[in-house]
């Protein structure tokens, strides 16, 4: 098994809701990221995790909450969000911190 | 910090061959990954160059210069499904080794 799954591939919400976008990978990797990505532009990472512990965090605002609750699973809890966070949400996967990072599909994410 | 320059669009013929450049700046170069995105999609990992040199893989070659700071991306014998938009990305050997993207090329190749 060498690839990244997502779900949901697609997800529209209302600014008052609360919703998860889910990761998974059985690659034995141990570095998790979250990448935001808006049309045209590189994906900006967000969030990285090593060894199910949160690594690094590029101050990304209080309404995107990570969680890491083993090590093939990477959940971004969304609350409150605004209409800019609309983007394509990345998450990807290395054997190692910051080796080679395999990507998932990706979540389309349209907040209204 | 790290700056990262790749031309934004290019245009080439099916069958051809295109040469995709990428320049950077860093305090600490670690390394440096070359990833394919078609629309819509996640990247996909394409090669990774830490020594000078050329590293191949059928029909995608990487090449890597660190002193000048440059690398450039191979692609021979283009095939339609080619188009797509390829990311340079450097990692960078100071503070936490982030990988940081660069914009991207469009690639568009025509028959």
């Amino acid at each position: 098994d060498t690839e990244v799954t997502q779900t949901p591939k697609h997800l529209v919400m209302g600014m008052t809701n609360k919703k998860s976008l889910k990761c998974e990978q059985h690659m034995g990797h141990r570095a998790m990221y979250w990448y935001k990505q808006k049309a045209k532009k590189p994906p900006e990472l967000m969030f990285v995790y090593s060894y199910e512990k949160l690594s690094i965090n590029e101050s990304v605002p209080s309404r995107f909450s990570p969680e890491c609750p083993n090590s093939s699973l990477l959940n971004l809890h969304l609350h409150a969000l605004q209409p800019e966070d609309s983007a394509l949400y990345l998450c990807a996967s290395s054997r190692q911190y910051q080796e080679t990072q395999y990507f998932g599909p990706g979540t389309r994410l349209l907040v209204l | 910090g790290q700056n990262i320059d790749q031309p934004t669009e290019m245009t080439a013929t099916e069958g051809a061959i295109v040469q995709i450049n990428c320049t950077y700046q860093t305090s600490g170069f670690n390394g440096l990954f070359w990833y394919q995105q078609h629309a819509g999609e996640a990247p996909t990992f394409l090669s990774y160059n830490v020594l000078d040199g050329l590293e191949e893989k059928g029909r995608f070659s990487s090449f890597l210069s660190r002193s000048k700071g440059y690398s450039y991306l191979l692609l021979k014998e283009l095939q339609m499904k080619d188009s797509a938009s390829y990311l340079c990305a450097v990692r960078d050997f100071g503070g936490y080794q982030k990988v940081t993207f660069g914009t991207g090329t469009k690639l568009q190749v025509i028959p």
